[in-house]
């Protein structure tokens, strides 16, 4: 089956641009998770949800990111006034129930010009 | 305050080669410990993990060994090819009984020579 994808795999905004990254995790994955990868880093956890749930969003770094996933399926991470250190790659990972292993996607790559 | 302490940052090894990348932890209510391999454009893929109630795992060529009382973990590459050569990161969650946020290193980019 489709792993984990998302769109656009890039994205360049101009600095105070509004943007929106898809993610359309795995069918039957009900937890999905959100991580922020700088260049030559770790990716670093931003929110999670189990179903349309947000259950944590320690990680969001400012109250211009926020998440949601409406129908418990797609999720959107939308970025306002975007900022030059936005500028990362974003990741998202989906789950099963019950279960650790989380799958990645290949992420969406921003660049806050 | 960085949770997972990954080494080294880098790591060059002649095919065939065992490298061993290295991982500690601070917070005690890690109960999940997975490596991920990530290669340039891609997003990090799962290899293998491990919990604290076992202290080795293999699976295929990858082995993790765990020492719950050093808070340490580490990761062994038996047989190495040049087409394992990739970033690969060691992560930690605290499940308590569900899904969590993983904690990541900050990578070790693997180099294997021909």
């Amino acid at each position: 089956g489709a792993g984990v994808s998302q769109s656009p795999r890039y994205k360049v905004a101009k600095r105070g641009q509004d943007v929106a990254l898809r993610c359309d995790p795995i069918s039957g994955h009900v937890s999905l998770f959100w991580y922020q990868q700088a260049l030559g880093q770790g990716p670093e956890f931003l929110t999670y949800f189990q179903n349309e749930a947000q259950l944590d969003k320690s990680g969001l770094p400012s109250d211009r990111f926020f998440a949601e996933r409406p129908e418990g399926s797609v999720s959107t991470l939308k970025i306002q006034r975007t900022q030059q250190e936005d500028s990362a790659v974003y990741l998202c990972a989906s789950s099963l129930p019950r279960s650790y292993e989380q799958y990645f996607g290949p992420g969406t790559r921003l660049t806050v010009t | 305050q960085q949770q997972v302490k990954q080494s080294p940052q880098s790591l060059i090894v002649q095919k065939g080669g065992i490298p061993i990348i290295n991982c500690a932890y601070e917070n005690t209510a890690f109960d999940y410990f997975p490596w991920y391999q990530q290669f340039p454009g891609k997003g990090p893929a799962l290899l293998i993990a491990i919990r604290p109630d076992v202290s080795e795992k293999k699976e295929g060529r990858f082995t993790i060994s765990f020492n719950k009382s050093a808070k340490q973990f580490s990761l062994h590459i038996m047989d190495s090819q040049p087409g394992d050569s990739a970033t690969y990161f060691c992560a930690a969650s605290n499940s308590g009984g569900g899904a969590d946020g993983l904690t990541f290193g900050k990578g070790t980019h693997l180099i294997i020579q021909p």
